[in-house]
């Protein structure tokens, strides 16, 4: 059974500042992984994805994810928050179906 | 090209009361996708389509139907609703390649009294 943990309902960071959203994920297969971004009253568009090719992935808006196998971790970072970045993210991991994490609300403070 | 849309946006039943959720795409995708979304749970698969005619359960498959109508069109039918349905329903669709589920309607916030 593959699953995604999030760690974390809540991040709160400053304008400016790093931006780091965690994500476990535990499959028995190599996994495919995925980082989702909703706002508010909208629907989830795709950040980014990794696929088995390079294991550090960029995505939309400077986001990026890195795949590490020996911590089963697919953590998303951003340099420097912006206040369009407030939102919630989701990981999810898709083998033959998608499994999404619980989400993590991102607020970014001036 | 409106992507995935979905009707209605909101809606308030009573217990025991049915209806149908709709849901189209325009963007000639082979599978589409139904979800909820609860707080603290993220989002649970309903039920998908792989193509047209064909439908699978996801992981939280109880008290729905589903109608893959045409490959445009994929209903989600509550049959009596219960007040556990109570959530915020998304559409999604993808192409038959790859396997990321890029494309997601705008949700259906359903309350169930």
């Amino acid at each position: 059974a593959q699953s995604v943990t999030q760690l974390g309902s809540h991040v709160s960071v400053s304008e400016g500042a790093l931006v780091l959203l965690r994500c476990n994920y535990s499959s028995s297969v190599p996994p495919y992984l995925f980082w989702y971004v909703q706002y508010p009253n909208q629907g989830l568009q795709l950040l980014l994805k990794y696929t088995s090719a390079a294991t550090l992935v960029k995505g939309i808006n400077d986001f990026e994810a890195e795949f590490k196998k020996s911590e089963t971790s697919f953590h998303l970072t951003k340099p420097s928050a912006h206040m369009s970045d407030a939102a919630e993210y989701f990981c999810a991991v898709n083998n033959n179906d998608m499994r999404f994490g619980a989400g993590t609300r991102l607020t970014v403070k001036p | 090209n409106a992507g995935v849309t979905q009707t209605p946006k909101f809606q308030v039943l009573k217990t025991g009361q049915s209806m149908t959720l709709q849901c189209a795409q325009d963007m000639n995708h082979n599978s589409m996708y139904w979800y909820r979304q609860d707080p603290g749970m993220g989002l649970r698969l309903i039920y998908y389509s792989a193509s047209e005619g064909t439908t699978d359960k996801g992981e939280v498959p109880n008290g729905y139907n589903v109608s893959r109508l045409n490959k445009r069109e994929f209903s989600l039918r509550l049959e009596s609703a219960a007040p556990s349905q109570t959530s915020v329903y998304f559409c999604a669709s993808r192409t038959g390649g790859g396997l990321d589920v890029k494309f997601f309607g705008p949700g259906t916030r359903l309350t169930v009294l």
